[in-house]
């Protein structure tokens, strides 16, 4: 079956600007997570959706928000970009809640920002 | 606060020899631990896990031990072959979250 599918791949924009991930699970999976990759940092979790809630959180400012449609497919937003914010996002998905099953990641968004 | 932490940010190894991966964490909370691997331009791959009830799983070429009171988890890889070569992400679950490390680039040589 399909895997995790992000998009768009690559993108570039200035700071000031806002942007929009998205993200579509493997099919059956309810549970999306969203990661922030930089170099030396790891992966540092942003949140987590599962039925379309909230469930879990990371310590990430206000400007970075998500959501989750009905069917299961996931999109984060950051606004007011910083050069901070440049990074590689990725997101996972799982059958269970709280992403607690194996996590199926998806090849990630390239963000740059200048 | 970082609460899954890779020490070394970078591992050389001859092929046939055996690479072992460290990864401490802080939080005694932490009931299940995770190896991902990753390639360039790809997402990271499940690789191998251990509850933290077991002190050993194995899989393959692929070992993962457990010592819960000294908060450390090692993988072995032997013999490490010239695909081995990626970057290897320790995790943790807790909090109904994974925490993951900052990765080891892990280089077997020819």
């Amino acid at each position: 079956k399909a895997g995790v599918t992000q998009t768009p791949r690559y993108l570039i924009k200035t700071r000031g600007q806002q942007v929009t991930l998205s993200c579509s699970p493997i099919s059956g999976h309810r549970s999306v997570s969203w990661y922030q990759q930089t170099p030396g940092q790891g992966l540092q979790f942003l949140f987590e959706y599962f039925s379309e809630t909230q469930r879990n959180k990371g310590n990430f400012p206000g400007r970075f928000s998500g959501r989750q449609f009905s069917n299961s497919r996931s999109e984060m937003n950051v606004s007011t970009l910083e050069l901070g914010d440049s990074a590689l996002y990725l997101c996972a998905s799982s059958s269970l809640e709280g992403g607690v099953g194996e996590l199926f990641f998806g090849e990630g968004s390239r963000l740059t920002v200048l | 606060d970082q609460q899954v932490k890779q020490n070394s940010p970078s591992l050389s190894v001859q092929e046939g020899r055996i690479s072992i991966l460290n990864c401490d964490y802080t939080n005694s909370m932490f009931d299940y631990f995770l190896w991902y691997k990753k390639y360039p331009a790809e997402g990271p791959t499940f690789l191998i896990s251990i509850s933290s009830i077991k002190d050993k799983n194995e899989d393959g070429r692929f070992t993962v031990f457990l010592n819960k009171s000294a908060k450390h988890l090692s993988l072995h890889i032997v013999p490490s072959q010239p695909g081995d070569s990626a970057v290897y992400f320790c995790a943790a679950r807790g909090d109904y979250k994974l925490s993951f490390g900052a990765g080891t680039t892990v280089t077997v040589r020819a």
